[in-house]
């Protein structure tokens, strides 16, 4: 199994550009989440899904989309990209809810 | 909304000394887990705490779970330069969905 599979590693913008982060995984995990990490801060909560077809908003959702169209898949999308998004975006996944957390090896984005 | 405390922010030891960061909470937890992030990694889950006054042990890692469920340490003994890294808590308030909430973590640095 690869586990949880996250594109690209690295990535640059312009203000007000846009991207889509990919995360996918093999381990037919029914919860899926998106963290961004910033130096000093932890993880923050931006979206997550607890199944195909269902999402809802973290802690930290403004200026993001997300969808989850399969189990394995579970796109971050950035609209009107801002240097606040700066930051490594890392996925993960769960079984369940409140169970360990597989993760990514992260996307680290800068915006410029 | 809820927050959890982690404290140090940061430690640094001589190898050989032992270490330990402690995550506290205001509320009543449902669990608490415990991850370790290498410099330049990803977040990989160390334990899960579940009972209250649980002490679970990992080789030189020791990680105990408050009586009133409200507070975690993490601490290690005889530290190695390959215990370098962020230690994170990750707690769940019991809420439907079982987010985590991630602390802010304690980066480790050892001197050989």
């Amino acid at each position: 199994n690869a586990g949880v599979t996250q594109t690209p590693k690295f990535r640059i913008l312009k203000i007000g550009q846009s991207m889509t982060l990919q995360c996918t995984q093999d381990m037919n995990h029914n919860y899926m989440y998106w963290y961004r990490q910033d130096p000093g801060m932890g993880l923050k909560l931006i979206y997550y899904s607890v199944g195909a077809g269902i999402t809802d908003k973290g802690e930290v959702p403004n200026g993001y989309n997300v969808s989850r169209s399969t189990t394995e898949d579970f796109p971050l999308r950035l609209e009107l990209a801002a240097p606040s998004q700066t930051s490594v975006y890392f996925c993960a996944s769960s079984y369940q809810g409140g169970e360990k957390l597989f993760f990514g090896s992260g996307t680290q984005l800068s915006v410029l | 909304g809820q927050q959890v405390m982690q404290i140090p922010q940061y430690q640094h030891v001589q190898e050989g000394e032992d270490f330990t960061t402690y995550c506290n909470s205001s509320t009543t937890l449902s669990n608490i887990q415990w991850y370790k992030q290498r410099p330049g990694g990803h977040p990989v889950f160390l334990i899960q705490l579940v009972k209250s006054g649980e002490v679970k042990k990992q080789k030189r890692l020791t990680f105990q779970f408050g009586e009133a469920k409200k507070n975690s340490s993490l601490h290690i003994t005889a530290t190695q330069t390959t215990d370098v890294g962020t230690y994170f808590c990750a707690v769940d308030y019991g809420g439907s969905q079982g987010n985590l909430i991630f602390g802010k973590g304690t980066k480790l640095s050892v001197k050989p």
